[in-house]
Order: structure tokens, then C-alpha cells, then sequence
């Protein structure tokens, strides 16, 4: 049973507007949420993170907001540039509930940017 | 400061050996957790050290072990491999400030391939 899912394995933007990456738990624990954007063959790469006291947390063209009452996240990149064309994933944690050390990554969702 | 390295980046054993991989965490890292990363099951949690004592562990079977050294530095070792390890191990490292574990930093990945 997925306990974080992204259900769109893909998503295809426009240079230049917004990528809005989704992504929801079902494990009401959790209580610390990450973003990290991988490349092939390369180790997932730190994006931006959020804990449940906030609703919104802002690292310049990425912004992840937090709806714990309908347990749902989102990545979005504004402006969107071709060089963030790679595999996002979400990720959870029950940071102060015990589950130290252990993430629970949803599968990724590819985003590709046109020119 | 030097990234999470992992050594070595690529792999290949065949069934029925065994594999020992090397993580060396940020300098001031106390925290190393691994994962393991499948095309089938995405990114999935191994065990995590802290000061080299194992405080949590996914659900993997008794072949997978690993250890911390007092320099933070850790193993993962694999035995008995069959076809189905092959996958990229990740290791990654996190700060651990009054008993809460910070962001974890990821190693770009030892490519195991099991023939």
C-alpha cells in the first residue's frame, strides 16, 4: 500500500510557465515533506522542504504548499526552464514521531520543459 | 564542503556472491541512511545509522546488513546476491539537531548489476 503517491508519471510544460507537480500521503503521521529532483544515473537531489506547522514555504521559482486536511502537496516552478527537465519526487517523514532516518518516496513524476 | 560519496559507482557480481558498498556522509553528519532504487519499486528504505548504532530498518531481508564507523563513514553489505539486487543504492547523510533529523543529502548512487 502506497503511503505517498504521485499519480502523474509524467507532466510536459512550456518554457516559461508554471509546472505544478502533485503529490498525496495517506499517512496522517507524517509531519515533514520534501521534494527532491533527480537526473539518471545521479543520487535525487535536495529541492525544498515543508513541516506541517505551514501551509506554504517559498526557495526562489519553487514554492511547495500543504493541505493537511486533504493530506495533498505540490510542487510548483515558476518560471519553468528546460534545465528542470528530470524526475521529481515527493517525499514524507514522521520527523518527530519516531520514524527517524526513513523517507517514504512516492514513484516520481518526469516533468519535461520545451523550449 | 564535500558531498555524500559513494564508492564504488558502479558494479557488476553475479548470484550467490556478495557486495560490501562504502558511504562517506558530509563532514559534521552523524546520520547515514540507504536506499535502494528499482525501476519497479522506486526508492525504497534500507536502514538508517546514527552514531553506529542501526536505529531503524525497512522491510528488507536478513541479506542486507550494513555498519557506521565511529567516523561516521558506513557499509552496506549485500549476500547471497540474487538477480533482484540489481538496482542503484543510495546512500544519504543528515544532521541531527536536538533528537530531530534534518534534511537528508544524497551520494549519486552505486550502480549494482547482478548477473
Amino acid at each position: 500500500d502506497q503511503q505517498v503517491k504521485q499519480n502523474s508519471p509524467s507532466l510536459s510544460v512550456q518554457e516559461g510557465r508554471i509546472s505544478i507537480l502533485n503529490c498525496d500521503y495517506t499517512n496522517s503521521m507524517f509531519d515533514y515533506f520534501l521534494w527532491y529532483k533527480k537526473y539518471p544515473a545521479e543520487g535525487p537531489t535536495f529541492l525544498i522542504s515543508i513541516s506541517s506547522i505551514k501551509d506554504k514555504n517559498e526557495d526562489g521559482r519553487f514554492t511547495v504548499f500543504l493541505n493537511k486536511s486533504a493530506k495533498h502537496l505540490s510542487l510548483h516552478i515558476v518560471p519553468s526552464q528546460p534545465g528542470d527537465s528530470a524526475v521529481y519526487f515527493c517525499a514524507a517523514s514522521g520527523r518527530y514521531g519516531g520514524s527517524q532516518g526513513n523517507l517514504i518516496f512516492g514513484k516520481g513524476t518526469k516533468l519535461s520543459v520545451k523550449p | 564542503k564535500a558531498g555524500v560519496t559513494q564508492t564504488p559507482r558502479y558494479l557488476i557480481k553475479t548470484r550467490g556472491q556478495q557486495v560490501t558498498l562504502s558511504c562517506s556522509p558530509i563532514s559534521g553528519h552523524r546520520s547515514v541512511s540507504w536506499y535502494q532504487q528499482t525501476p519497479g519499486q522506486g526508492l525504497q528504505f534500507l536502514f538508517e545509522y546514527f552514531s553506529e548504532t542501526q536505529r531503524n530498518k525497512g522491510n528488507f531481508p536478513g541479506r542486507f546488513s550494513g555498519r557506521q564507523f565511529s567516523n561516521s563513514r558506513s557499509e552496506m553489505n549485500v549476500s547471497t546476491l540474487e538477480l533482484g539486487d540489481s538496482a542503484l543504492y543510495l546512500c544519504a547523510s543528515s544532521l541531527v539537531a536536538g533528537g530531530v533529523l534534518e534534511t537528508q543529502y544524497f551520494g549519486p548512487g552505486t550502480r549494482l548489476l547482478v548477473l
